[in-house]
């Protein structure tokens, strides 16, 4: 089946990394998402993975993709107050169309 | 400019009633997309339209109607709503072709049905 799990929930300390996970089941997905939504705003793409990378880096993002587990994190480094959103993990299902299956989106809360 | 604009942004009317949403991209992409997302954030694609042709139809009551005159724009007629089709949706677009597949999202068309 077609399915993206996460945790609902994550509060960190401002200036803490925080590291929010999903598990999905595609073993065949070519690109996996992670999306940010601030209150009242539509989704925005943070970063993207494509399925035989391991790892990417974008200045406070960090991306791990365990192909075997089928297991992703998004690490974000020196969280902010302004990083406070929900973060929703997507997976590109193979064959056919683009067809996008997300997550239930993780409430990152940075508190002071 | 607006990449991907849905109108109105937010709605309220009564049950039974027949409402429209729409949503035009200026990206020149291919591919557009109806997700709605219910109050626990929970989001699920409706419907996909690739060139004007429905490509996505899941599971979704026939009183919601996608139609795309061009492929720049994909509208959502729902009929004699009722309260479980109170949430946000979400117009999208992507390029389908030779592209990375993500999507650009609208600001979303918040419902409330009373």
């Amino acid at each position: 089946g077609e399915d993206v799990e996460q945790s609902l929930f994550l509060s960190v300390r401002e200036g803490d990394s925080s590291v929010i996970n999903c598990t999905y089941t595609d073993s065949s997905s070519t690109y996996l998402y992670w999306y940010k939504q601030e209150p009242g705003a539509g989704l925005q793409l943070l970063t993207y993975i494509f399925s035989n990378m391991d790892m990417k880096q974008d200045q406070r993002l960090t991306v791990l993709l365990n192909k075997k587990d089928k297991h992703l994190s998004l690490r974000i480094a020196d969280t902010q107050t302004g990083d406070s959103a929900i973060y929703f993990c997507a997976e590109r299902i193979s064959g056919g169309y683009n067809k996008l299956i997300f997550g239930a989106g993780t409430r990152l809360a940075v508190h002071p | 400019d607006t990449a991907v604009s849905q109108t109105p942004k937010y709605l309220v009317t009564q049950m039974g009633n027949d409402k429209s949403i729409k949503c035009e991209q200026n990206l020149g992409h291919d591919t557009m997309y109806w997700y709605k997302q219910d109050s626990k954030k929970f989001l699920k694609i409706m419907f996909s339209y690739n060139n004007k042709e429905l490509i996505i139809n899941e599971t979704v009551p026939n009183r919601f109607s996608p139609k795309s005159p061009d492929k720049a724009h994909l509208n959502l007629h729902i009929n004699s709503l009722e309260l479980g089709d109170s949430a946000v949706y979400f117009c999208a677009s992507s390029q389908e072709v030779a592209s990375t597949g993500e999507l650009f999202f609208g600001e979303g068309s918040r419902l409330t049905v009373l």
